[in-house]
């Protein structure tokens, strides 16, 4: 199984640039996240979508935007970047109807904004 | 206040002690708790997840909940340098079958040496 996949694995971007997060999942998931990890401050929520058809803003959404495309698919952009969106980012997926769920994630986007 | 705390470390324990991770949440009403361990460059992988106030016994892990004090910890017995990583404490407020979002805390380094 693939579980959760991510593209691209590395970027580099320049400052103003747009580009988009690609994530998909083959688990059946209804709940899917972006999170950012940064060194020292763990992993933050940017969005996340509870179900196929929603999206919420998470801890840290200023500067991205999200679009749950189907139920397999959540997607990632940032409009105009700046060198403080350099970080990694994950995508994860989990099944919230499991009471013993956990969430699966993606190998992570190392993105560099120059 | 941060949602969820972490000690950020590094925690250092020689080989074969044990190492206690806790953790402290801000939202009463918080249901899910887990523990991730995440090696250094990779995606967190999930250790332990707790729902009920007591102990939680896995090999050498056992996860501690007490939802009066609002506290998550995780012991590992006989520590080994491959258990050398970041531990991630996440916490998932939501209501059962209701869908809802997964917060970290910041992590604790863990460092075992031989």
């Amino acid at each position: 199984n693939a579980g959760v996949t991510q593209t691209p694995k590395f970027q580099v971007l320049k400052t103003g640039q747009s580009m988009t997060l690609q994530c998909a999942q083959d688990m059946n998931h209804n709940s899917m996240y972006w999170y950012r990890q940064d060194p020292g401050m763990g992993l933050r929520l940017i969005y996340y979508s509870a179900s196929e058809g929603t999206t919420d803003k998470g801890e840290v959404p200023n500067g991205y935007n999200v679009s749950r495309l189907n139920k397999r698919e959540f997607s990632l952009r940032l409009e105009s970047a700046a060198p403080s969106q350099t970080s990694v980012y994950f995508c994860a997926s989990s099944d919230y109807r499991d009471p013993n769920t956990e969430a699966f994630f993606g190998q992570g986007t190392r993105l560099t904004v120059v | 206040q941060k949602e969820v705390e972490q000690n950020s470390g590094p925690l250092s324990v020689p080989e074969g002690a044990i190492a206690s991770l806790n953790c402290t949440y801000s939202d009463r009403v918080s249901q899910s708790f887990f523990w991730y361990r995440q090696y250094s460059g990779k995606s967190p992988e999930l250790i332990m997840s707790i729902y009920s106030n007591g102990d939680k016994e896995d090999g050498r892990f056992t996860a501690q909940l007490n939802k009066a004090s609002q506290y998550v910890s995780l012991l590992i017995r006989d520590s080994q340098p491959s258990d050398s990583a970041t531990y991630l404490c996440a916490v998932n407020p939501m209501i059962y079958n209701q869908g809802g979002k997964l917060i970290f805390g910041q992590g604790t380094e863990l460092s075992v040496k031989p």
